[in-house]
Order: C-alpha cells, then sequence, then structure tokens
C-alpha cells in the first residue's frame, strides 16, 4: 500500500496568496525530501529534512520532530514560477530508498 | 557539474525488443536510484545501489528488468522483451549518504516508449 500520502491532489493559488501543502506516512520515517517537477518533467529538490524546519525565500518546509508521520511545505507569497508539480519522498528507517506521494499540481494564477 | 546524465531522452521500441537504460550519477556519489514514473502509477522506486553493490531491488519487475552498476560513473537499466506497459518516464538519482541517503538529485529522465 501508499506509504506517502499527499494533499491535496491539486490546488490553484492566486498570485501573492500563500498555502501549504501536506504529506501524511503511515508510519514513522527517517528523513522527508521535497521536490518540484516542472513543465519539462525535471525533478528539483527543493528540501532534504532529517527533523525541524527549514527554509529557502518564500518557501518553508517543516518534519514533525515528535512521531515523524507528516510534514509540509508552506508557499509564501506564490509566483507564476511556483506552478509545477510538487512531490514529497520518505525515507523508512532500514530501508535506505525514498518513496514518494502522488504530488500536488499547484497553478499559480495572476 | 553536469548533474546526473541520463542517455537517452527519448527511446522508442517496437514490442518485444530490448531498452537498454544508461545513467552517469553525479560525480562523487556512492548511490544510485532508478525509479519509474507513469500518469496512473506516479513515481516507482525500481532499485538502488551503493557503492556499485544491489542494495534493494525490491521494486524492479521479476522479469524482463534488470539493472546493472559496473563501475562508479555509470548504471544501466535493461529491459528485455519490451512491453506496452513498459512505456514511463524512467529517471535516475543519485546522491551521496552520510548516516542517511541525504538529499537525491534526479537526470532528467528518459522516456520510453513500446509502440
Amino acid at each position: 500500500g501508499d506509504q506517502v500520502e499527499q494533499s491535496p491532489s491539486a490546488l490553484s493559488l492566486h498570485e501573492g496568496t500563500d498555502s501549504a501543502l501536506r504529506c501524511n506516512f503511515t508510519t514513522t520515517m527517517r528523513s522527508v525530501q521535497w521536490f518540484r517537477q516542472n513543465s519539462r518533467g525535471s525533478l528539483i529538490s527543493l528540501f532534504y529534512l532529517a527533523s525541524g524546519t527549514k527554509e529557502n525565500g518564500r518557501l518553508k518546509s517543516a518534519f514533525d520532530s515528535k512521531e515523524r508521520r507528516y510534514s509540509t511545505l508552506h508557499i509564501r507569497d506564490a509566483q507564476l514560477e511556483d506552478s509545477g508539480t510538487y512531490f514529497c519522498a520518505a525515507e523508512a528507517p532500514g530501508y535506505q530508498n525514498f518513496y514518494f506521494g502522488k504530488g500536488t499540481s499547484l497553478t499559480v494564477i495572476p | 557539474n553536469a548533474g546526473v546524465i541520463q542517455t537517452p531522452r527519448h527511446k522508442v521500441t517496437g514490442k518485444g525488443q530490448e531498452a537498454t537504460l544508461w545513467c552517469e550519477p553525479i560525480s562523487g556519489h556512492s548511490a544510485v536510484f532508478w525509479y519509474r514514473q507513469t500518469i496512473v502509477q506516479g513515481l516507482e522506486f525500481l532499485t538502488y545501489f551503493r557503492n556499485q553493490a544491489p542494495i534493494d531491488d525490491s521494486g524492479m519487475p521479476k522479469e524482463r528488468f534488470s539493472a546493472q552498476m559496473p563501475n562508479q560513473s555509470h548504471s544501466t537499466l535493461k529491459i528485455q522483451s519490451t512491453q506496452p506497459q513498459d512505456s514511463a518516464v524512467y529517471l535516475c538519482a543519485s546522491s551521496s549518504p552520510g548516516l542517511s541517503n541525504e538529499r537525491l538529485f534526479f537526470g532528467h529522465g528518459t522516456k520510453l516508449s513500446v509502440l
């Protein structure tokens, strides 16, 4: 079964607004990564977290340090170039590989 | 740093033919991963090498698929007797694991179309 559940599956935002994407895990995870896939199909790494939070410009990600069963990606002041599909990938303890969610398709509209 | 290089970018094969996909990881990265992406299934893990040794191939279809990493500079994914359901974008990623695997860097993928 799916170990990583992403929500929402699709999202439309007006420029300048804020939103959050979420990944829930069916079990405790060791680490999580967030990616954006652009229209050409390239997967760009945004964040890698083993715990806590990281911030880069208008993006901020958090990994629940207590139970390690969810992660969030916050987008502040959304811009047109933020459009794309966002994936989270989680690494279960002992597995050493990453399982991906189904993605969130984000469209930023003027 | 050229990033992860995958060749070819596109490959079209006839049903029953063999397809070999190539991946050159980022220099110095010791872990190489193969994933497959389709609209229906999303991103599926296939297999993973570390220091050229196969670590986990639990995602590989048991028949017709094989992967090798003969040296630290490239890995191949071979599909024998390709079928239409093998059509997908095959993605290779590399990383430089410390205590954990740290971030994955992906290539642009090889789009395989089986007619």
